[in-house]
């Protein structure tokens, strides 16, 4: 209902082949971002953007890059997957309020054989 | 670096009971601290703390900011089965959310 989706949902691949994920933005936000959880570790940042072409990396950029060409879209790429990657993927795009609450998509389970 | 630290990592508690869950932070050029549910997708967004608003409520939920000693807790009374989930804290520095690892919360019947 926040108008911001995620594709693939779910996606199974294997060590070594490239894997985009694309996050698609209805509220013509500025600001979006990539973050992975996994058990201990909570959320952590892997990249964002500030603007179309304008992109910064995170904690935990290593093995990922993004790029944002258009406002409503922004792509997350593992260059080549590994083991390590498997985990689940959210996007969110800062709302309106006060500060900046966070809104996310429905997140993308990878899962790296 | 951010950084935030949630506890207890989980809590088992009954129906009925009160909880509340821990959230401290140490963050450059503090702006906001958030709190955040998660059940089984994607984390929904439940309060935003900020200098000029330091104690919020809705319902059963409760939170407050402490800015001087740098911590944030969450109330929640007379908890039902559908309180069950991860609760996520977050602080905003500059631009950047950071997130605490949650607390997971268990609600017997």
């Amino acid at each position: 209902d926040a108008g911001i989706t995620q594709s693939p949902r779910h996606k199974v691949t294997e060590t070594g082949t490239p894997v985009t994920l694309r996050c698609h933005q209805t509220e013509n936000h500025r600001y979006m971002y990539w973050y992975r959880q996994d058990p201990g570790h909570g959320l952590r940042l892997i990249h964002y953007s500030y603007g179309v072409k304008d992109t910064d990396k995170g904690e935990v950029s290593d093995g990922y890059s993004v790029s944002r060409s258009k406002t409503e879209d922004f792509l997350l790429t593992l260059e080549s997957a590994t083991s390590s990657q498997t985990s689940v993927y959210f996007c969110a795009m800062t709302g309106t309020g006060e500060a900046g609450e966070l809104f996310f998509g429905e997140g993308s389970r990878l899962t790296v054989l | 670096e951010d950084k935030v630290v949630q506890s207890p990592l989980s809590l088992v508690v009954h129906e009925g009971d009160t909880v509340t869950l821990n959230c401290s932070y140490e963050v450059t050029n503090f702006r906001s601290l958030l709190w955040y549910k998660q059940e089984k997708k994607a984390p929904t967004f439940l309060f935003m703390l900020t200098s000029s608003g330091i104690e919020k409520k809705s319902g059963r939920l409760s939170s407050i900011l402490d800015k001087k000693e740098l911590f944030s807790i969450l109330n929640i009374t007379a908890t039902q089965t559908g309180d069950s989930a991860i609760y996520l804290c977050a602080v905003r520095g500059n631009e950047k959310l950071t997130f605490g690892t949650g607390t997971r919360l268990t609600i017997i019947p």
